[in-house]
């Protein structure tokens, strides 16, 4: 069964700090595909960062890195040099090979970026 | 501007009165797809759909139904709502062809069943 746990409900970091989001994941495909999306208090969800299950290497997206290891099963979200406006919810996602058309996303973090 | 548009934002409604939930792209996305937000559970998946007249189960159907005639629209309809379905909806789409296909949401529905 494909799975995504976020272990993480709630956050705090101190503006212009790195923070780590946690995002393990269950699946039995052997090719996937692993997303991040920002949730603000406005409600619209923002892609952020995917990372593809052969990947070789982590991907990078601005302020937005994917700690990727494979073998551990988990795709965990770095945001460098936090920002206010960095203050949402964060869901991870998986969509599968063998069945692209579903999509498995976690319970979220919120996130808390204070001045 | 590319975008997936929902109709209404807001819907504040009454135990057993149907209702529709609209959702159009303008991408040309073959796939589309439902999924409804409650809190510490996540977006879960309604129903999806991967072409004009294709629609499968997600992981919640039950209580839903979609239809897909156009390639734009994809419909979420209530026929009986209940309260269980006082929820945030999102529609969402994307090309269907590879896993890193990202999919772009809506900006949602808060529904309200009284």
């Amino acid at each position: 069964a494909q799975k995504i746990t976020q272990t993480q409900p709630g956050m705090f970091v101190q503006e212009k700090e790195a923070v780590t989001l946690d995002c393990t994941y269950d699946t039995s495909d052997q090719s996937y595909g692993l997303f991040w999306y920002k949730q603000p208090s406005s409600g619209e969800m923002i892609f952020l960062i995917y990372q593809g299950s052969y990947d070789e290497q982590n991907a990078t997206e601005g302020r937005y890195s994917l700690n990727f290891q494979k073998a551990r099963k988990s795709a965990n979200l770095v945001i460098s040099a936090s920002q206010l406006g960095d203050s949402a919810m964060y869901f991870c996602a998986m969509r599968g090979r063998n069945n692209f058309n579903k999509f498995y996303f976690g319970s979220g973090t919120k996130l808390n970026v204070k001045p | 501007e590319a975008q997936v548009t929902q109709n209404p934002r807001y819907l504040i409604t009454v135990t057993g009165k149907k209702l529709t939930v609209t959702c159009s792209q303008n991408m040309n996305h073959e796939y589309m797809s439902w999924y409804r937000q409650d809190p510490g559970l996540g977006l879960r998946q309604i129903y999806y759909s991967m072409n004009v007249e294709v629609t499968d189960k997600g992981d919640v159907p039950e209580g839903y139904k979609v239809s897909r005639k156009e390639k734009r629209n994809f419909p979420l309809i209530l026929e009986s709502p209940s309260p269980n379905q006082t929820s945030l909806y999102f529609c969402a789409s994307s090309r269907p062809g590879l896993p890193g296909d990202t999919q772009y949401f809506g900006p949602g529905t808060r529904l309200t069943v009284l």
